[in-house]
């Protein structure tokens, strides 16, 4: 089945730190890869998505591309911003069966950045 | 915002009583789905709906069940809670099941069983 392993948190950061959250995924065929962003207290939103092999999303200054060799999809951003403190959630939807009809999630990874 | 309402926001109750959590959406999306958020875990799906009276099971499935009878509401029940049940629920909607749809969150619900 699909899986996606992402880093462990908590990650810490000061303002204006470079981020790298790790990602990586298991899956058939040509799955597409999302980030999801939790603030606290809310639901999850999407922050960017990818949808086939190269293909780099970005949104709010935050990337990653869809690296089908390497199996992964980091996430990455030059300058965090205290704004940025959430948990960051990796995922996959796969493209046949039943896994296209749910998302696969990773663990989460707490991201804190202080001032 | 994606018009998606769960409710309650919160909710207590007792080891062996019903629980029925609900999700109401606005967006005529045919697809719904209950996930549950557990420390260390992750988000993992309980069951999903992909039409009226159409649902079937998730990863994590055992002592749920759910109903849909309008494309609207999407009913999650506990049929006798547990402890091992406390936790963070979020319903899920999309449009279609293509893998590179973007499924839209509600803002959760926090039931404790105690």
């Amino acid at each position: 089945g699909n899986s996606v392993t992402q880093m462990e948190g908590p990650v810490t950061l000061s303002e204006e730190a470079f981020l790298t959250i790790n990602c990586t995924y298991t899956a058939t065929g040509y799955p597409s890869l999302f980030w999801y962003v939790q603030y606290p207290g809310e639901g999850l939103q999407l922050l960017l998505k990818a949808t086939k092999a190269d293909d780099k999303g970005s949104n709010k200054g935050f990337e990653a591309t869809y690296r089908k060799e390497t199996t992964s999809f980091h996430l990455e951003k030059g300058s965090v911003q205290v704004s940025d403190s959430a948990v960051y959630f990796c995922a996959l939807r796969g493209d046949s069966g039943a896994g296209s009809y749910q998302l696969t999630f990773g663990k989460g990874t707490k991201l804190s950045v202080i001032p | 915002d994606a018009g998606i309402t769960q409710s309650p926001r919160h909710k207590v109750t007792e080891t062996g009583t019903p629980v029925t959590l609900r999700c109401h959406q606005t967006e005529n999306h045919r697809y719904m789905y209950w996930y549950r958020q557990d420390p260390g875990h992750g988000l993992r799906l309980i069951h999903y709906s992909y039409g009226v009276k159409d649902t079937d099971k998730g990863e994590v499935s055992d002592g749920y069940s759910v109903s849909r009878s309008k494309t609207e509401d999407f009913l999650l029940t506990l049929e006798s809670a547990t402890s091992s049940q406390t936790s963070v629920y979020f319903c899920a909607i999309s449009e279609n099941r293509g893998s590179s749809t973007e499924a839209f969150f509600g803002q959760g619900t926090r039931l404790t069983v105690v």
